[in-house]
């Protein structure tokens, strides 16, 4: 059972456009929501993070959306430059009940296209 | 610098053999973590571990098995009872446990291939 989908699997945008990636999740009991970016050959790198307390965080170009009766969060990147271009993985985790590792979703490959 | 280190980079497995993946940190940091990475099909994690001495199973740990004697260190063995052991492993660190979620860093991960 995956217990967090992530949508696109791919995603094109053009230099100077917003990216949007989306992440739905099913266990109410998560309560911490990072981002991370991967590119080829590293490790993925904490992005943003939100908990579900607030509806929107944003940090330069990216911006965390936060729908918590819809159990849904998503990543938003303005102004998307060619460097942007990597695999982004939405994650969830619960923190009330003790620490526990992060749920990862299946990852969004984009390319920013001049 | 403080970071994760996983070594070697690329590593290659005969059929029948054991290997092992090496994951130091010097981040201070007490919870460790393995996942494996296949394309698309993102992080899944084989086992974790909050502190030193104690590991948990995550999703995925048959035909793997680790260690925990020092906090800087997490190995991770790769035995033969793992029948598709071809994958990107990564190793990730985070500060603590309760009360509150800290982030998870990541090294640059092994890629495992069957030769």
């Amino acid at each position: 059972q995956q217990q967090v989908k992530q949508s696109p699997q791919s995603l094109i945008v053009q230099k100077g456009g917003i990216s949007i990636i989306n992440c739905a999740y099913e266990n109410t009991a998560f309560d911490y929501f990072p981002w991370y970016q991967q590119f080829p050959g590293k490790g993925p790198a904490l992005l943003i993070a939100i908990r579900p307390d607030v509806s929107e965080k944003k940090e330069g170009r990216f911006t965390i959306s936060f729908n918590k009766s819809a159990k849904q969060f998503s990543l938003h990147i303005m102004d998307s430059q060619p460097g942007d271009s990597a695999t982004y993985f939405c994650a969830a985790s619960r923190s009330k009940t003790g620490n526990t590792p992060l749920v990862f979703g299946k990852g969004t490959r984009l390319s920013v296209i001049a | 610098d403080g970071g994760i280190t996983q070594s070697p980079k690329y590593l290659f497995r005969k059929e029948g053999q054991n290997v092992t993946l090496s994951c130091e940190q010097n981040l201070n940091h007490d919870a460790m973590y393995w996942y494996r990475q296949d394309p698309g099909q993102g992080l899944r994690l084989i086992y974790y571990s909050q502190i030193v001495n104690d590991f948990q199973k995550g999703d995925i740990a048959e035909g793997y098995s680790v260690s925990r004697e020092k906090k800087e260190s997490f190995p991770l063995t790769v035995t033969s009872a793992q029948k598709n052991p071809t994958a990107f492993y990564l190793c990730a660190s985070s500060l603590g446990s309760v009360p509150t979620n800290q982030p998870q860093h990541f090294g640059d991960g092994t890629r495992l291939s069957i030769l």
